[in-house]
């Protein structure tokens, strides 16, 4: 069975520290790794895919295979920042179930 | 492009009472699903659908129903409310990844259900 570990709850940072939001997942083939954000009364919305390879807002997230990590970074936290993160598990194939972490929720003070 | 859309956004139900949740979307997703978030338990998956007339379970499909006659509608019902599903859900919808799996999923806003 897939899982997704995001072992913090709840991250604090100050405005212009680094962040880093982990995200371990179990899976024994190649999945396809997620983050996505939800800003305070907003949709949730897709930051970014591994395979993409991109940085969106900032945040890069690379995935290691040998560790089954995906974690999510951020060199300089911005107020905007603040949301709750949820790092999510494709198996691919004729598995279309998305499986999501529990979720970290980011307060970045200023 | 009004995206994915749910209805209603609040609602409150007495222990027994049936339900549904509206959702559509109006991109020709073939992918669409139902999810609930609850405090300290991420987001869980229902039911999903990979196209009209096909639908499947989810983690945690019990006590909810759906159905996927068109391409743009995915609703859920709860046959017989309870308390263990007051919650918030939403509807995603993709167009489902090139070799297989959910792609990158859109999501609605999201339905607040109280049941008492």
């Amino acid at each position: 069975a897939q899982r997704v570990t995001q072992p913090e709850k709840l991250l604090s940072v100050f405005k212009g520290a680094p962040v880093e939001l982990k995200c371990n997942y179990s899976y024994s083939g190649s999945p396809e790794l997620f983050w996505y954000v939800q800003y305070s009364r907003q949709r949730l919305q897709l930051l970014l895919r591994h395979i993409s390879r991109e940085s969106i807002k900032g945040f890069t997230a690379d995935l290691n295979k040998g560790e089954t990590s995906f974690h999510l970074k951020k060199p300089f936290a911005q107020e905007e920042d603040s949301a709750m993160y949820y790092c999510a598990l494709d198996s691919g194939g004729s598995n279309y179930k998305l499986t999501f972490g529990k979720g970290t929720l980011l307060t970045v003070n200023p | 492009n009004a995206g994915v859309t749910q209805t209603p956004k609040f609602q409150v139900l007495k222990t027994g009472q049936s339900m549904t949740l509206q959702c559509a979307q109006d991109m020709n997703h073939e992918y669409m699903s139902w999810y609930r978030q609850d405090p300290g338990m991420g987001l869980r998956l229902i039911h999903y659908s990979v196209g009209a007339g096909i639908t499947d379970q989810g983690e945690v499909p019990n006590g909810y129903n759906v159905s996927r006659s068109t391409t743009e509608d995915f609703p859920l019902r709860l046959l017989s409310a309870a308390p263990s599903q007051t919650s918030v859900y939403f509807c995603a919808s993709s167009y489902s990844g090139s070799g297989g799996g959910t792609g990158e999923l859109f999501f609605g806003e999201g339905s607040r259900l109280t049941v008492l």
